[in-house]
């Protein structure tokens, strides 16, 4: 089954941009990569989401690698309202037009004023 | 308009009892999803809706756990015989169709088990 693997916690400067990764190696050609990322207290939300090329909108870009094993989220400037748990998903349409989600365990974003 | 809404907000409910969470998607949202998210943990997916079918109910933690969606819209999750690590926030999220678009996401049910 595909899996994705996120660091546990990271740390930026307020106003500085933030890249965080997810590795993906066992991605299919049907997987979607989504972000959501979840504020303190608050359900989660979504961010951006690719399938091969890169994304671009109004609150992040998303980077995904050639060979698709991996992808990183970028916030060009991040705020102190960007602080939350960033979650990487594969979402996969099986033969079957079955949906199965792979989640990574999430990235902690704090940012330092 | 609308997003996505759970009820009750709030639950505790004696071990051994049975409980029911309910969701109500986005209006035309085929595709329905449930998730559990213990307390300082990440999302842990249960189960997803396609329409009214659960194609794949692996991901229910025991048969205690089921859920059924009618005309293709409210969603309910029961808990049978609820123990204490039941207790946890049960998150509801609705897509207008499966992987190639975002989910949206319900305030959730915090579920106590005493």
């Amino acid at each position: 089954d595909a899996k994705t693997t996120q660091p546990n916690s990271m740390e930026s400067n307020e106003e500085e941009p933030v890249h965080l990764p997810c590795n993906h190696s066992t991605i299919s050609g049907t997987d979607y990569i989504h972000w959501y990322r979840q504020l303190p207290s608050q359900g989660p939300e979504y961010v951006i989401h690719g399938l091969t090329s890169n994304v671009n909108n109004r609150m992040a870009s998303l980077a995904i690698a050639e060979d698709r094993k991996s992808s990183t989220l970028i916030l060009h400037r991040a705020t102190l309202r960007d602080a939350a748990v960033y979650y990487c998903i594969l979402r996969e349409i099986s033969n079957f037009g079955n949906e199965k989600l792979t989640f990574g365990t999430g990235t902690r974003l704090t940012i330092i004023p | 308009g609308a997003g996505v809404s759970q009820s009750p907000s709030n639950k505790v409910t004696e071990k051994g009892k049975d409980v029911e969470l309910r969701c109500d998607p986005i209006s035309g949202h085929t595709a329905l999803y449930w998730y559990r998210q213990s307390l300082g943990q990440g999302l842990e997916f249960l189960i997803y809706f396609q329409g009214n079918s659960a194609p794949d109910k692996s991901g229910l933690p025991s048969d205690r756990f089921s859920a059924e969606r009618t005309g293709g819209s409210v969603s309910t999750l029961t808990i049978q015989r609820t123990q204490q690590e039941d207790s946890a926030v049960y998150l509801c999220a609705s897509s207008l169709l499966l992987a190639a678009y975002e989910q949206y996401f319900g305030p959730g049910t915090r579920l106590t088990v005493t």
